[in-house]
This record gives C-alpha cells, sequence and structure tokens, in this order.
C-alpha cells in the first residue's frame, strides 16, 4: 500500500490563484520530497524536505511538513496553465534499500 | 547530461511475445530503477538495481526480468504478459542508491505498453 495519500484527488483553478495540495503518511521520515508529472511523461523532482526542516521555498513553491501530524502541503502561488499536472508527494523507507513511496497524487487543472 | 531515456515510446505486444524495455542514463548515477504506473495511479517500485546488482524487488511476478548490463543501461525484459500488465513503465536514476534516502530521482518519459 502507498505510503502517503494526498487530498485534494482533484483541483481545478484559475491563473493567478494559488493552489494547495496535502500528503498525510504513515511512518517516520528522514525527509518528504515532491514530485510533478505532466500527463503521460516522466516525473520531475521539485523539492526536498527534511525531517528537521517546517518549512522550504523553491520560487513559487512553498512546502511545509508537520512531522507531528506525518503531513505535509504544497503551496504553487501564482499558478499558470503551465502549472496543470500531477503533484506526487514521496517518502523513503529503508527496507535493505531504499524504496520509494509515492501518495496517490493530486491532479491539478490551471485554467487560462 | 541530466536525461534518462527510455526505448520505446510506444509498445503493443501480444501475450506469447518477448519483447524488452530499454533505459539509460549518463550522469554516472550508481541506482536506477523500474516503476510502473497505471492510469491515474502513483508509480509503484518494481526493481531497484544499486551498483549494478538487484538491491529490491517488489514481488514482481517472473514474466517481468530485469537486467542491468551495466552503470548506464537497465533493461527490462517482457515474456508472457497479460493485458493487466499494460501500463506506462518508467525507468529512473539517483546518485547514491543504497546509501541515499535524500536521493533525488530522475526520471526517463516511460514507455507506453499495451499488452494485447
Amino acid at each position: 500500500s502507498q505510503q502517503g495519500e494526498e487530498d485534494p484527488q482533484a483541483l481545478s483553478i484559475q491563473e493567478g490563484e494559488n493552489a494547495t495540495m496535502n500528503c498525510s503518511y504513515k511512518t517516520s521520515i528522514n525527509n518528504l520530497q515532491w514530485y510533478r508529472q505532466n500527463s503521460g511523461r516522466g516525473l520531475v523532482h521539485l523539492i526536498l524536505i527534511r525531517s528537521n526542516e517546517r518549512e522550504k521555498h523553491s520560487g513559487r513553491l512553498r512546502v511545509t511538513l508537520d512531522t507531528s501530524k506525518k503531513s505535509s502541503s504544497l503551496l504553487i502561488t501564482a499558478s499558470r496553465a503551465a502549472d496543470t499536472a500531477s503533484y506526487f508527494c514521496a517518502t523513503v523507507r529503508n527496507t535493505g534499500g531504499f524504496k520509494t513511496i509515492f501518495g496517490a497524487g493530486t491532479r491539478l487543472f490551471v485554467k487560462a | 547530461d541530466t536525461e534518462v531515456t527510455q526505448t520505446p515510446k510506444h509498445l503493443v505486444m501480444g501475450m506469447t511475445n518477448k519483447k524488452s524495455l530499454k533505459c539509460e542514463q549518463h550522469m554516472g548515477h550508481r541506482a536506477m530503477y523500474w516503476y510502473k504506473q497505471k492510469a491515474k495511479k502513483p508509480p509503484e517500485l518494481m526493481f531497484v538495481y544499486s551498483y549494478e546488482k538487484l538491491s529490491i524487488n517488489e514481488s514482481v511476478p517472473s514474466r517481468f526480468s530485469p537486467e542491468c548490463p551495466n552503470s548506464s543501461l537497465l533493461n527490462l525484459h517482457l515474456h508472457a504478459l497479460q493485458p493487466e500488465d499494460s501500463a506506462l513503465y518508467l525507468c529512473a536514476s539517483s546518485q547514491q542508491g543504497l546509501a541515499g534516502d535524500t536521493d533525488t530521482q530522475y526520471f526517463g518519459p516511460g514507455t507506453r505498453l499495451t499488452v494485447l
């Protein structure tokens, strides 16, 4: 089963609005990553936040991490039509090798 | 070069066929991965190679057979697949492999596989 669960499953907003996606996970983590996937394409790494960090920024992206609630959020500010994609959180489980587990993902649609 | 390439982009095969998916990276990464992704679902890990050795096999059926000929190449050999194996197959690589729980994975564009 997937470690991370995301909500909402789908989000539709107007260009210029902010988009917030949430991710919850079940076990202890050292870090959490967010990836983006354009339709039918490979995933692209967006940002990594370590367990001792509470917030991290990268351009228009803001990620928060609350280890007490085992949750993370990804905020995209001033969204653009080009931000239309699926966004996945990912955690790593050490099972003798490092296994990345992706959340269910949020499909974001930004209307021009 | 920060690219992971995958061939072919699309593959249609019958249940009795044998085919192979190929993945290549020239970033000097020591870990390579195969994922399977069904429509509107997250990628699911299949195999991990670290330093050219299979380190994780997620209980994948034997009709999928991975091979890592060298540190830059990763193959997935397919034989006697079922229609439910139709999916997007993604290859990825990362720098550190076994030591890297902070590894960023670089993904290829995927192979869209259809099994008839």
